[in-house]
């Protein structure tokens, strides 16, 4: 049971534009959401989160949007740079729980091209 | 800025021989995570670690692993008896809560079983 899903394994975008990614979930008790950068040879590293109590949260070039009706997160970047390239990946997490584990997506690659 | 440290990199064993990997979170965290990631999988959950204890485990966190924390600043998973299938990346990550805080990762130590 994939409880977090990205769909698209890659995403190319030309520098300057705007990228977007995005991220469902299934599980109701999620009421934690981040987004992860991985790039090759080192460990996840914390890019924006937001509360299911918002909608929306923004953080320079990130901004994260969260539609809980339709359980759909998305990550944009505006504007889009080569640097960005990376893995991102979507996590998830309940409060309710003793552990605040978090249930990564997929991930999707995304390449920015200069 | 304090990160979380990965001790090996690399580790390469024979099957059905016990590894230790090391973790050094960071040292105001009091919540302690190890996962895993197989070559073109997600990442994935084993455990969580509070209080000197075991918070929350996953499926895949069965008798052949263990976790401890040995000393105030280490942290530690042992694989006993290991087995091809538990060859992946293996990440240690910290948190200053349980949730609506980032889990912080080290870089990983990749396992490899021959």
């Amino acid at each position: 049971d994939q409880q977090v899903k990205q769909n698209s394994p890659s995403l190319s975008v030309q520098e300057g534009r705007i990228s977007i990614l995005n991220c469902d979930y299934t599980n109701s008790m999620f009421d934690y959401f981040l987004w992860y950068k991985k790039y090759p040879a080192e460990g996840p590293t914390f890019l924006i989160s937001i509360s299911s109590i918002k909608d929306k949260n923004e953080d320079g070039r990130f901004t994260v949007f969260l539609n809980k009706s339709a359980k759909h997160l998305s990550l944009h970047i505006v504007p889009s740079q080569p640097g960005d390239s990376a893995v991102y990946f979507c996590a998830a997490s309940a409060a309710g729980t003793n552990a605040g584990k978090s249930t990564f997506g997929d991930g999707t690659t995304l390449t920015v091209k200069p | 800025e304090p990160e979380v440290t990965q001790t090996p990199s690399h580790q390469v064993t024979q099957m059905g021989q016990e590894v230790i990997l090391r973790c050094v979170p960071i040292s105001n965290h009091l919540y302690f995570y190890w996962y895993r990631q197989i070559l073109g999988q997600k990442v994935e959950f084993l455990v969580s670690f509070y209080n000197n204890e075991i918070s929350e485990k996953s499926e895949i966190f069965d008798d052949q692993f263990s976790v401890e924390r040995p000393d105030g600043s280490n942290f530690t998973l042992k694989i006993r008896s290991t087995k091809l299938e538990d060859s992946a990346m293996y990440f240690c990550a910290s948190s200053a809560a349980r949730v609506m805080l980032p889990q912080h990762f080290g870089d990983g130590t990749r396992l490899s079983i021959l």
